[in-house]
């Protein structure tokens, strides 16, 4: 039984490039969810969708971000003309159908030079 | 709002000595879940537990207990005879019925160190 992957694990990009994450859920878990962690911080939920439908949305999701599952299966998330701000490990959990516990992947950890 | 506070930034025991983790939330809905999750060095978040807003039934897992008293909204998690893996950053976190158990929000973390 194969958990959350997320890829890249690292990233490393100069500012204002875009990058794109990707993250598979837990086969069968038809919800997924973003969340972003800064050093020495819990993690701060993004976004989250129920099968393909973004069902919310933080505010600390700016217009720079978007987010897809477009077949309710893996889903990417994409920052465009990243800032040095944007610096922080981005991670990807899952949950079952009847389950409200979330299961993390190891997370991407993105630099912004 | 939602909000949880683990004032313990760090704690640094031996091995074998017991410790415990606070966790104080808030919240004003009365239908919640509570979780603690373990970040160990490698940063994989690991659920370790979940507990319902109904439920104030302590729980014992091995060398792991959860303490859950709604008078003072607390959910303190205990590590009897600490060993060296148990070294990591824990986390608490809730979610409430009102925002359809969509979001987890986290405490900034306890860091536990633990020494041979």
């Amino acid at each position: 039984d194969t958990g959350v992957s997320q890829d890249p694990r690292h990233k490393i990009t100069k500012r204002g490039q875009n990058v794109t994450f990707r993250c598979d859920p837990i086969s069968e878990h038809n919800r997924l969810y973003w969340y972003r962690q800064t050093l020495g911080q819990g993690p701060e939920f993004l976004t989250y969708f129920q099968n393909e439908a973004q069902l919310e949305k933080s505010r600390l999701l700016s217009d720079r971000f978007s987010a897809e599952r477009p077949k309710g299966s893996f889903s990417t998330l994409e920052i465009q003309r990243t800032e040095q701000g944007d610096s922080a490990m981005y991670l990807c959990a899952s949950s079952p159908p009847r389950g409200y516990e979330q299961y993390f992947g190891p997370g991407t950890r993105l630099t912004v030079t | 709002a939602q909000k949880v506070t683990q004032a313990q930034t760090e704690i640094s025991v031996v091995e074998k000595e017991d410790v415990t983790l606070d966790c104080v939330y808030e919240t004003r809905d009365t239908t919640y879940y509570l979780f603690w999750y373990k970040q160990p060095p490698s940063g994989e978040l690991v659920f370790l537990i979940r507990r319902n807003s109904f439920d104030e039934q302590n729980e014992i897992s091995g060398r792991y207990s959860w303490n859950f008293q709604k008078s003072t909204s607390s959910f303190n998690f205990t590590i009897t005879a600490s060993q060296v893996v148990d070294s990591a950053v824990y986390f608490c976190a809730l979610t409430q019925k009102d925002s359809g158990y969509s979001t987890l929000t986290f405490g900034k973390g306890t860091m536990l160190l633990v020494s041979p």
